[in-house]
């Protein structure tokens, strides 16, 4: 089955800067890839998500790289907030039709004021 | 995205009982999904529940211990059964988007705590 590799676990950035995680997955029919924040005590939420067809998608300050030859694909969160500290999971979706999602392990951000 | 609601949002329950869960939408769908979340820990997939047919378990899920009710395309409930310590967890139920989008939303989730 799939399997969705996530790093790092834990990430500390300061307030203003970049913040990166990075995600690969091992099967390559995949091709829908979402994003989740999840704060603490509250659901996941879907923040952004891009699709096999798609290299990159932005959405102000967020944006996700698709690279299906390597089966990777990044999370990048630009100018960030102390509201974006949260655990990110990233996810894969195999299949057209099936919405079966096999999730990373995490990554806890940590947003230093 | 649909409103998605879920009862209880908390229980504390005696080892050897069972708790039903309930995962309610405020629109039609047709795949609701159920998921593990414990402690500090990634979702893991228990089952797919369809209206209509058996649930689709994962690997090392079994209906005995989770057995899943789909009555119809609004509503599901997961069991928990014999509960043991070990099953202290936040379960949550996720749908898709409507339209026939790819999207799935989670439910607020219900935590669980065995003693």
């Amino acid at each position: 089955g799939e399997n969705v590799e996530q790093h790092p676990s834990t990430l500390s950035v300061q307030e203003g800067d970049s913040a990166v995680i990075k995600c690969t997955y091992s099967d390559s029919a995949s091709n829908y890839f979402p994003w989740y924040k999840q704060e603490l005590g509250k659901r996941p939420q879907l923040i952004i998500d891009i699709r096999s067809n798609v290299g990159e998608k932005k959405d102000q300050r967020i944006a996700v790289t698709l690279n299906k030859t390597a089966k990777h694909f990044s999370l990048h969160i630009t100018e960030t907030q102390p509201e974006d500290s949260a655990v990110y999971f990233c996810a894969a979706v195999k299949n057209f039709g099936n919405e079966k999602l096999t999730f990373g392990t995490g990554t806890r951000l940590t947003i230093i004021p | 995205s649909a409103v998605i609601s879920q009862k209880p949002s908390r229980d504390i329950c005696q080892r050897g009982t069972s708790l039903t869960i309930q995962c309610q939408v405020d629109s039609q769908v047709t795949m609701m999904f159920w998921y593990r979340q414990q402690p500090g820990q990634s979702l893991t997939l228990i089952a797919t529940a369809n209206q209509g047919s058996e649930a689709t378990y994962e690997s090392g899920f079994v209906i005995d211990k989770f057995p899943i009710s789909r009555p119809n395309l609004t509503f599901s409930t997961l069991t928990v059964s014999n509960m043991s310590p070990e099953d202290s967890s936040i379960y949550l139920c996720s749908v898709e988007g409507t339209g026939g989008e790819y999207e799935q939303y989670f439910g607020p989730g219900t935590r669980l705590t065995v003693t």
